[in-house]
């Protein structure tokens, strides 16, 4: 079975640029969520998916952040413009079902470095 | 927004020692989750405890959920290098909506 998949692995930009980033669900998964890590800390939700309609955004700056499941399969999150103190690695997760005793499989993650 | 605060941050022990951590918040939680993450590698799921008072056991790892769902310990019995990592507990709201990641331990078992 294919697990997440994500794209790019790293992304390095100037502040005030804007960047997307990328990310396949395992197939049949109708759960997608987007962390955010910054260095030291541990994941932070910024967005849930259930098919294509959110659940919980209630943590993403949605002044430059967006997000979004077209088809609820494939997901993009963009960044628009960055700011220094977005530098982090972006983790997609995706889960078979949203409600309990549920395992989320993570993708390795977009290290994002803003400049 | 609920919170799992994750003790100690930081853990270096000697191969063969035992270590324990803990995961602690003041909301109930529908399940709770232990992961483990590499540098470089997204996080991977460890166990899923349900049940206030549960205990699983995964080889050298003995994972348990209070009796209130509010707190999990994750105990190891002779650590060894290879469980040097990140660990991170995860709760599950009510509702069952919404994955919320502890701050993490970060354990290295020297040789």
């Amino acid at each position: 079975e294919a697990g997440v998949a994500q794209s790019p692995r790293y992304k390095i930009i100037e502040k005030r640029q804007s960047v997307a980033f990328w990310c396949n669900p395992i197939s049949g998964h109708a759960t997608l969520y987007w962390y955010q890590q910054i260095l030291g800390q541990g994941p932070k939700l910024l967005i849930q998916f259930q098919n294509n309609g959110v659940v919980d955004d209630s943590q993403l700056p949605k002044d430059r952040f967006s997000a979004e499941r077209l088809k609820g399969v494939d997901s993009t999150l963009k960044i628009q413009p960055a700011k220094l103190e977005d530098s982090a690695v972006y983790l997609c997760a995706s889960s078979p079902r949203g409600r309990f005793d549920t395992e989320a499989f993570f993708g390795q993650g977009t290290r994002l470095t803003v400049v | 927004t609920q919170l799992l605060e994750q003790s100690p941050q930081f853990l270096s022990i000697q191969e063969g020692e035992n270590l324990t951590v803990y995961c602690n918040s003041s909301s109930v939680f529908s399940s709770l989750q232990w992961y483990r993450q590499e540098p470089g590698e997204g996080p991977v799921l460890l166990v899923t405890v349900v049940t206030g008072g549960e205990v699983k056991k995964l080889k050298r790892l003995t994972f348990q959920f209070g009796d209130a769902r509010k707190d999990s310990s994750l105990h190891i019995t002779a650590a060894q290098p290879g469980d040097t990592g990140l660990y991170l507990c995860a709760g599950e709201g009510m509702a069952g909506n919404m994955l919320t990641f502890g701050g993490g331990t970060r354990l290295m078992v020297k040789p």
